[in-house]
């Protein structure tokens, strides 16, 4: 059983389109994450959803809109996508406040 | 301005040895250290994970230390495996309500090699 899972695993799309990245996880945790991996491989924060409330955003375009349906779903939505969107994005989730987070095994994204 | 530094980008440890991998840290905000390992085209696993009130942790092969004055940490593998070989991350977040904000380092390349 996979515990943090994401669809699709890829996404090929042109610029301009909008596509959605679908996240669930099933370990009960009530925050959860999206993290991009840029061009030079770092993991950044972009998003984090503490049951369903925003906690963290950071300066990412407002291109991106974060969903969560429940606390158990994140989904990111891509409005206008552009060409430096390509990346790998990752979903995360945590219980709390000193424990680990539990990433899935990414999304790569590549706009043409 | 990179806040973790991992500044070997790779480490090459026969197998049975001892594997040691360093972590720097700019940021005294940070309340929490990760690591992780990574294999190509899957996600981040978490390994093993310290606070910062703590100087040393251990789960089985795997000791994290840390060294608050010298902004400094490290991970030891041992013994190390041939499936010990992977990209490993070190992590850091402050804590609170930022909690999960990790910075990341730009991870270093094990190879065990039997």
């Amino acid at each position: 059983d996979t515990a943090v899972s994401q669809t699709p695993k890829y996404l090929v799309t042109q610029m301009g389109n909008d596509k959605s990245i679908k996240c669930e996880q099933n370990l009960g945790h009530d925050t959860m994450y999206w993290y991009k991996q840029d061009s030079k491989k770092f993991l950044k924060i972009m998003f984090s959803y503490n049951n369903k409330e925003l906690i963290i955003n950071e300066t990412v375009p407002n291109r991106f809109s974060p969903k969560s349906p429940d606390k158990a779903h994140l989904n990111l939505h891509i409005n206008s996508l552009e060409l430096g969107d390509s990346a790998v994005y990752f979903c995360a989730s945590s219980r709390g406040v000193g424990s680990p987070l539990h990433f899935g095994n990414g999304t790569r994204l590549t706009v043409t | 301005d990179q806040q973790v530094k991992q500044n070997s980008p790779s480490l090459s440890v026969q197998e049975g040895r001892i594997s040691i991998l360093n972590c720097d840290y700019t940021n005294s905000m940070f309340d929490y250290f990760l690591w992780y390992k990574k294999y190509p085209a899957e996600g981040p696993t978490f390994l093993i994970s310290i606070s910062s009130i703590k100087d040393k942790n251990e789960d089985g092969r795997f000791t994290v230390f840390l060294n608050k004055s010298a902004k400094h940490l490290s991970l030891h593998i041992v013994p190390s495996q041939p499936g010990d070989s992977a990209v490993y991350f070190c992590a850091a977040s402050p804590g609170g309500t930022s909690y999960g904000k990790l910075t990341f380092g730009q991870g270093t390349i094990l190879t065990v090699h039997p």
